[in-house]
This record gives structure tokens, C-alpha cells and sequence, in this order.
């Protein structure tokens, strides 16, 4: 059975960092590109940031551009997100997820973020 | 950036009836690329349709999905009690993605 187990959220202030991860097992993660998504308290959806299976093409939404950085580690079946320069509106869960957009996509159970003094 | 705006925000029917939710894009996207997620409370979200209109893996035949261009719908012909969440879709282009703001469907 497929998984992502996602770890690392937390309380932090404005302006400090955190990073988040995600463990994939049950398919073959290297062959995949993976994304971030996240969602504020009572809101909906927002795309992150997007990474290539190789690593190769990297993106982000223009709210997280310039502080946030997306990796990935295929040998250890992971995938990152480091948060800098965190902002209140920062605050949400964040889902690992696969947005392929084909007939299997998987997600992460999310993890909370909370940017607070 | 493509804006996906969904309607309508709420949408309160009872089980056994037909839902219809909309999905317009600011502009043309490709049917390959849209998608349309299910959400409850305190999960994540779960694929219901991709490529516009194929049916995810365990996904009821009550679900169907149309459209083209800029506009998309998410039809489910006869409501049951599990089908009542939040639904978005999503667009991929020019190496981004956007979600829509959500339908909400309600048990009235």
C-alpha cells in the first residue's frame, strides 16, 4: 500500500524557518514528481511548490517564492520543504502530494504549521 | 496565472438528488490536465476525476465529469450521504497549478 508519512510542522515564529518531509513507500517515488499543498485554517487549497523526478524542474507559487525551497532525496524516498522567513499567513497544513493527474494520486496526512510570536 | 473560479460556493441538496458543480477557468485549459478533488473535514483530499472526465480508481459511477476549454462541471447523479464535502478542482499549465476556491455540498 502506497504511503507518504509527512513529519517536522510545528509552532514558529515570524520570521524563523522550519523544514517539513515526506517519506514515500509502496510505489516507485524517484520515477514521480512531487508537490507541496497547503491549506490555511478554514480555507481551501493553495499549490506550493512542484518538483520534477529528477529534480531537474522546480516551481513555486508566487506567495512562498524567494523563502521556501523544495528538494527531494530518492535514495531515502523523501521529499522536503524548507521553510524561511515564515509569515502569520504562513500558518496552514501542509500536504506532500502527487498531483499527477492521472488515475492514482496520493497524498500525505498533512502536517500544521503555525506562525506565531 | 490560470484562475479557477467554482460554483456555486454552497450547494444544499438532499440525498438521492443530482448535484452539479461548476468549474470556470480564466483561460483555455487542457482536459488532461483538470481534475477535480474531494475533501472532509480533517482528511486530505481525495482524487474524484481526472483528465476532465475519467473516473479515479474506487471512485462510484454516480460521479461524471465534463466539459472543455474554460468550462468544467463535476456531476453526481444521485446523492449519498458520503458524497456531502468540499470539492475543488484543479488545473495544471505552464508548470503551475491552481486550485479552485471550493464547492461546498451540504446535506439540506
Amino acid at each position: 500500500e502506497a504511503q507518504l508519512v509527512q513529519s517536522g510542522g510545528g509552532l514558529v515564529k515570524p520570521g524563523g524557518s522550519l523544514r517539513l518531509s515526506c517519506e514515500a513507500s509502496g510505489f516507485s517515488f524517484s520515477d514521480h514528481s512531487m508537490n507541496w499543498v497547503r491549506q490555511a485554517p478554514g480555507k481551501g487549497l493553495e499549490w506550493v511548490s512542484s518538483i520534477s523526478s529528477s529534480s531537474s524542474y522546480i516551481s513555486y507559487a508566487d506567495s512562498v517564492k524567494g523563502r521556501f525551497t523544495v528538494s527531494r532525496d530518492n535514495a531515502k524516498n523523501s521529499l522536503y520543504l524548507q521553510l524561511n522567513s515564515v509569515r502569520a499567513e504562513d500558518t496552514a497544513v501542509y500536504f506532500c502530494a502527487g498531483l499527477w493527474l492521472e488515475d492514482i494520486d496520493y497524498w500525505g496526512h498533512g502536517t500544521l504549521v503555525t506562525v506565531s510570536a | 496565472e490560470t484562475v479557477l473560479t467554482q460554483s456555486p460556493g454552497t450547494l444544499s441538496l438532499s440525498p438521492g438528488e443530482r448535484a452539479t458543480l461548476f468549474c470556470r477557468a480564466s483561460q483555455s485549459v487542457s482536459s488532461s490536465y483538470l481534475a477535480w478533488y474531494q475533501q472532509k473535514p480533517g482528511q486530505a483530499p481525495r482524487l474524484v476525476i481526472y483528465g476532465a472526465s475519467s473516473r479515479a480508481s474506487g471512485i462510484p459511477d454516480r460521479f461524471s465529469g465534463g466539459g472543455s476549454g474554460t468550462d468544467f462541471t463535476l456531476t453526481i447523479s444521485r446523492l449519498e450521504p458520503e458524497d456531502f464535502a468540499v470539492y475543488y478542482c484543479l488545473q495544471y499549465g505552464s508548470a503551475l497549478y491552481t486550485f479552485g476556491q471550493g464547492t461546498k455540498l451540504e446535506i439540506k
